[in-house]
């Protein structure tokens, strides 16, 4: 059974530049999450998709935008990136979209802004 | 108000000490409690899930208090291993998302 992967491990952007970051899913999960999580924070909800549909989104401008494929890998685009958009991305799939579904994490994306 | 909020700590508990901590959530509508661990630099990993009845696994308890909407971590006995951050995490009963806590940090010394 293979983990959540992300990649790149860790990016270097300027601001107003664009950026894509990406997840495999762990085999048998069919819903993605993304979080940011900023140094000394707690992870902040992005957004989820599941099968493919955004399935719940947090308070996060439009900048922020995510596409899921059919074999549940996905997606993370910020576009005109700030300064205030360096942190930890991410990822975690589960099970399914339930309530109870635990979320599995990748090892993250760490992304400076500068 | 926070959705989600924990002491941040740090914790400071010696070796074999017992340690306990609360996470407070503001809506009542929440179903599905989780802790998880993060050690530095590293990704969350789930630790337990949090019944409504209360639930143990080896030296750690968690227990769910809906009336006054907080969940509780105790840590039994504990390991220089154990130190790390714990996050608790609420689900959003309507959204499909899970809301971490800031997390409390716990360092356990010899």
């Amino acid at each position: 059974e293979t983990g959540v992967t992300q990649s790149p491990t860790h990016l270097i952007k300027t601001r107003g530049q664009q950026v894509t970051l990406r997840c495999s899913s762990q085999s048998g999960h069919n819903t993605v999450s993304w979080y940011q999580q900023a140094l000394g924070q707690g992870p902040q909800f992005i957004f989820q998709y599941y099968r493919e549909e955004e399935n719940g989104r947090g308070n996060f401008p439009p900048r922020f935008s995510g596409l899921q494929f059919p074999n549940y890998s996905s997606e993370l685009n910020v576009n005109a990136l700030e300064l205030d958009d360096s942190a930890l991305y991410l990822c975690a799939s589960s099970l399914d979209s339930g309530l109870n579904s635990p979320l599995h994490f990748g090892n993250g994306t760490r992304l400076t802004v500068t | 108000r926070k959705e989600v909020e924990q002491d941040p700590g740090p914790f400071n508990v010696p070796e074999g000490a017992t340690v306990a901590f609360n996470c407070t959530y503001s809506n009542s509508a929440s179903q599905s409690f989780f802790w998880y661990r993060q050690d530095c630099r590293k990704e969350p990993k789930l630790l337990m899930s949090v019944y409504s009845s209360g639930n143990e696994d080896g030296r750690f308890t968690a227990q769910l208090n809906r009336a006054s909407q907080y969940i509780s971590l105790l840590i039994r006995d504990s390991k220089l291993s154990d130190s790390a951050t714990y996050l608790c995490v609420v689900n959003e009963a309507a959204g499909n998302k899970l809301t971490f806590g800031g997390g409390t940090r716990v360092l356990v010394k010899p």
